[in-house]
């Protein structure tokens, strides 16, 4: 059984490009979470969907942060424009449902290098 | 606000010694979660356990073992007869019913297991 698919697996970039950054979430799972990873902010989530429906973005630090959840299957996260300090490793996490005794499955990550 | 701290940075062992992992959380949710993730330097975070807030048993799995105190807030992991291959990150994370089904995650322990 597959798990949570991130891509890309690494992004280099220039500041002020657009990025952005894919998840399919395990087949069935009903929540799906991105996160960011920096050595300075540790894990930070930034915003989670059930049902395919946004429930709490206070996460997102700015409005260059988008992120979109069109199907069961699909999510983006955007970033548009880029700046240098958007480099982080982005994690993707979905569970089954929206219960907080359910585990969360994360992706391998998508490591954003902004120059 | 939720809050899990991780005071132990890093802590290095030598293979086969005994080592725990300390976590403190706050709440003020009478029912909540409490999870342990560990991501290893290939960078995935991998689930390891999880308890509810009712359930102050602790218990033992193979080389790893939980203890959980409600009392004082901890939530403590020990690996037993350390091998090199638990040399990875460990974070503590808590769910509660006021945050949904989200994460708040400790700022994690790197614990490197040396010959």
């Amino acid at each position: 059984d597959a798990g949570v698919i991130q891509s890309p697996r690494h992004e280099v970039t220039e500041m002020g490009q657009e990025v952005t950054l894919r998840c399919k979430p395990i087949s069935g799972h009903n929540s799906l979470f991105w996160y960011r990873q920096t050595m300075m902010r540790g894990l930070e989530l930034l915003i989670y969907f059930n049902n395919n429906v946004p429930i709490d973005d206070s996460g997102m630090p700015e409005d260059r942060f988008s992120a979109k959840m069109p199907n069961a299957s699909f999510s983006t996260l955007k970033i548009q424009p880029s700046e240098p300090r958007d480099s982080a490793v982005y994690f993707c996490a979905s569970s089954l449902r929206q219960s907080i005794s359910n585990e969360q499955f994360f992706g391998p990550g998508t490591r954003l290098t902004v120059l | 606000a939720q809050k899990v701290t991780q005071a132990q940075t890093e802590i290095s062992v030598v293979e086969k010694e005994d080592v725990t992992l300390d976590c403190v959380y706050e709440t003020r949710d009478t029912t909540y979660y409490l999870f342990w993730y560990k991501q290893p330097p290939s960078g995935e975070l991998v689930f390891l356990i999880r308890r509810n807030s009712f359930d102050e048993q602790n218990e033992i799995s193979g080389r790893y073992s939980w203890n959980f105190q409600k009392s004082t807030s901890s939530f403590n992991f020990t690996i037993t007869a350390s091998q090199v291959v638990d040399s990875a990150v460990y974070f503590c994370a808590l769910s509660g019913g006021g945050g949904g089904n989200k994460l708040t995650f400790g700022t994690g322990t790197q614990l490197k297991v040396e010959l």
